[in-house]
Parts: C-alpha cells; structure tokens; sequence
C-alpha cells in the first residue's frame, strides 16, 4: 500500500526560508504532486502543483527529483500567517488512489 | 468563477440519529466530486469521490452514503451516526483526470453526542 508521509511538524522564524519534504515512494507514473495549505476549521486551499524539476509561483516553490520518490515544498521568507498545516497530494502507482500526506503542522515565531 | 458550498457550518447530533450533509458547486460543469473526514488534529480521509451523477465510488466501508442526484450536488448521508463519525467534513471538486487540482469547501464541523 502506497504511503505518503511528512515530518509531523516544523518550527522556523519570520523572514526564515521553509523546506517541508514529503515522501511518496509508490506515485503515479504520470500524476502531479500537489501541495495544500490548510488552517484550523478551514477546507485546505491549493498552493502549488508539478510533475518533475522545479516550479515556481508567486508564493512558494516545489523541488521534485528526477525518480519522483519526494517532493519539497519551499516557502520563502515565512510570516506569521504562514502558520499552518502543510499537506501533500499525490496518486498511487498501484491502487490509482488520490493520497494525501500525514500533513506538517508549521509554527512560525516573530 | 467557481465556488462551492456546503451546509450547515456546524451540527451537533445524537447518537443513532440521521444526517445529511449538502455540497454545491457553482461555475463548473461535470466536476469531479469529493468528500473528506478529517477528525480533530489528524489528516484528511477520503470517503467517497464521484466523477458524474449516480457515479460514486466508496473509500472506506462504513455507515455513511453519498449520492450525487444533480451535476453540481453531492449529499453526504447516514441513517444512524456513531460516535466516531464527529469531525470536519469537507467536500471538494476537479476537473479532468490526472493531475487535477482539488478546491475545498468551507467545510461542516459534526459533533456526535
């Protein structure tokens, strides 16, 4: 069974770069990684999607090695508002199944 | 553009009652459809995803239903709720296949008494 896993939970400062790896060692052959931003009694809100390399958007970038195994999400320079639980979404390989991660509780101080 | 709906907020409900929980979209046509559980501190779980009306595919075996009756609308049911099925319900939709992005609700916070 494919499993998805991030750390549990990641602490960094104002101003700081964020790297939040997760691993994903049974993916689709062809699916996106994609990654959400979730905050307490909301409903998760998308950040950023790739396949391979390297993409970047307006708020964060997304490092993908060429095997695909792992994902790291970068958040540069992190706020305050940045706080937050970080989860990954990949497809499994074997079951065809849409898999989130176990989810990175990100707590940024001032 | 595209929003997407769900009701109620909140729900406090006996044990052995029933419930029904409502998702819709707007702007998009032929979504895909999905309902997550996501219980207090844990992550999401997939329950049942649709990819057209009366098209639904069940996750986890349990006492809860889905139907689809309409494009855009996806009911969440339960003829008698248990304990364990207190958490935040979130309904999402895609387009396409492979590689599609998935868009939250504001989700429904159950409590089970």
């Amino acid at each position: 069974l494919a499993k998805t896993t991030q750390p549990i939970s990641m602490d960094s400062y104002e101003g700081q770069e964020v790297n939040i790896t997760c691993s994903h060692n049974n993916i689709a052959t062809n699916d996106y990684i994609t990654w959400y931003q979730q905050f307490p009694s909301q409903g998760p809100r998308f950040i950023i999607q790739g396949y391979k390399t390297k993409v970047t958007n307006e708020v964060a970038s997304l490092f993908i090695p060429a095997d695909r195994k792992s994902s790291t999400l970068s958040l540069p320079r992190v706020s305050l508002s940045d706080t937050a639980v970080y989860y990954c979404l990949v497809r499994s390989y074997n079951t065809d199944k849409l898999i989130f991660g176990t989810g990175t509780r990100l707590q940024v101080f001032p | 553009s595209q929003t997407i709906h769900q009701w109620p907020a909140t729900l406090v409900q006996p044990v052995g009652s029933p419930l029904s929980l409502e998702c819709t979209v707007e702007g998009t046509s032929n979504p895909n459809l999905y309902w997550y559980r996501q219980a207090a501190g844990r992550g999401l779980q997939l329950l049942f995803y649709s990819i057209g009306i009366d098209q639904i595919s069940s996750e986890v075996p349990q006492n809860l239903s889905a139907s689809r009756p309409q494009d855009r609308q996806f009911i969440l049911s339960s003829k008698k709720l248990l304990l364990s099925d207190s958490g935040f319900y979130l309904c999402a939709w895609s387009v396409g296949s492979g590689g599609d992005t998935q868009y939250f609700g504001p989700g429904t916070r159950l409590t089970v008494l």
